[in-house]
């Protein structure tokens, strides 16, 4: 069965320290997709990345980075100097194929806290 | 261009009622997710539907259906309600078939169920 593990449940950080959060998942399917989404305040779920299973090419957007590696099943994600305005809950989350539709299956999350 | 919209954003009900949570996607967006979120479950897929079909359902019992209309709105309903139904409901959005899409989150109803 399909499953996603954030191993660390709350992290604190001061402002411009870098900090990375591990997602490890499992999956007997070979085409998959992995998901970051934050969670603010607000309550909304904001779309970070997505990386398909056969690409494994590290991605960097601005301070943020992902680095996927297939043989240990982790997608984990970097935050480089890090700022307040990330104060957040973030989730890692698989594709759950064949089956149709949207449907993800989401880590339990590792709130984030940035002082100033 | 709006966001996804979900109303009400707050609501609270006593065991035993009903509820009806509404959900409008992005313009141009056929498929709509909900997702109960709890802090003891975490995220929960429920049902999925796309072009006023239900495509998928997560491992909820039959008090909790939804379905969308033709404008791709959506609405869930959570019948005979139970203590452990309070949780936020999120709705997302998608123009994809498939999952493999990005999905674009409202912010929620929050349920409380006293």
């Amino acid at each position: 069965a399909q499953k996603v593990t954030q191993a660390q449940t709350e992290i604190s950080v001061v402002e411009k320290e870098d900090v990375t959060l591990d997602c490890v998942y499992e999956t007997r399917d070979t085409t998959y997709y992995l998901f970051w989404y934050k969670q603010p305040p607000s309550g909304e779920l904001v779309f970070l990345i997505r990386r398909n299973s056969f690409d494994e090419q590290n991605e960097i957007s601005g301070r943020y980075s992902w680095n996927f590696q297939k043989s240990t099943s982790s997608f984990n994600f970097t935050i480089t100097a890090s700022q307040v305005v990330d104060s957040a809950v973030y989730f890692c989350a698989l594709s759950d194929p064949p089956v149709r539709g949207d449907k993800l299956i989401f880590g339990t999350g590792t709130r984030l806290q940035v002082f100033p | 261009k709006a966001g996804v919209t979900q109303t009400p954003r707050y609501l609270i009900k006593t065991r035993g009622q009903q509820v009806t949570l509404s959900c409008s996607p992005i313009s141009g967006h056929r498929s709509v997710s909900w997702y109960q979120q709890t802090p003891g479950q975490g995220l929960q897929f429920l049902f999925e539907y796309f072009s006023e079909t239900q495509r998928n359902k997560g491992n909820f019992p039959g008090r909790f259906s939804g379905r969308q209309f033709s404008n791709s709105r959506s609405e869930m309903n959570v019948s005979t309600l139970e203590l452990g139904d309070s949780a936020l409901y999120l709705c997302a959005s998608s123009t994809t078939s498939g999952n493999t899409g990005e999905l674009f989150f409202g912010e929620g109803s929050r349920l409380t169920v006293l």
